[in-house]
């Protein structure tokens, strides 16, 4: 079993909203990671999680709070967004960070 | 500046002839690379993987070839097919703990 799952499939939200998306995985990986892509771009990183602690962090802004809260789980706390911030947004999980990475099925934010 | 390129944003082949995906690389810090594909609306799919010490890997239909002293890398895929269609993003890692960095994609078209 090499899934990775993400919910919601689709998110509208104002900018005043707060949201949360959720990403699972049962594979005992140990490394989960979040990633934003836009139209016709490669998929870009914002964290990187391992071992349930955050360790790389791309200088993502504050509106983005990730959160670990076990090995499986991992959520994207999302809170006054700009319109800017519509992309989907991939969750990817890994053994460890060193091997292959495994993505889900991405949320596609729109932010009106 | 890019440190992954994939100069060619788009291919096509015909069923059943060899598809050649490029990928070139700056930073011969990278010790791993990926490559991933990805349908319209889907998180990417991992395809096959080599590290810095093969020049080549092989699984099924999909080689990748790996030359370092050229900073090149490509994916053959033996014999196309249409389901292939999809875009082919290339992949880097510059060693264990550091995020992937992916090229821009390409766009592979396989006419039946």
């Amino acid at each position: 079993d090499t899934e990775v799952t993400q919910t919601p499939k689709h998110l509208v939200m104002g900018m005043t909203n707060k949201k949360s998306l959720k990403c699972e995985q049962h594979m005992g990986h140990r490394a989960m990671y979040w990633y934003k892509q836009k139209a016709k771009k490669p998929p870009e990183l914002m964290f990187v999680y391992s071992y349930e602690k955050l360790s790389i962090n791309e200088s993502v802004p504050s509106r983005f709070s990730p959160e670990c809260p076990n090995s499986s789980l991992l959520n994207l706390h999302l809170h006054a967004l700009q319109p800017e911030d519509s992309a989907l947004y991939l969750c990817a999980s890994s053994q460890g960070l060193a091997t292959e990475q495994y993505f889900g099925p991405g949320t596609r934010l729109t932010v009106t | 500046d890019q440190q992954v390129k994939q100069n060619s944003p788009s291919l096509s082949v015909q069923e059943g002839r060899i598809s050649i995906l490029n990928c070139d690389y700056t930073n011969s810090m990278f010790d791993y690379f990926l490559w991933y594909k990805k349908y319209p609306a889907e998180g990417p799919t991992f395809l096959i993987s080599i590290s810095s010490i093969k020049d080549k890997n092989e699984d099924g239909r999909f080689t990748v070839f790996l030359n370092k002293s050229a900073k090149h890398l490509s994916l053959h895929i033996v014999p196309s097919q249409p389901g292939d269609s999809a875009v082919y993003f290339c992949a880097a890692r510059g060693g264990a703990g550091t995020a992937l960095i992916f090229g821009k994609g390409t766009t592979l078209s396989v006419s039946s």
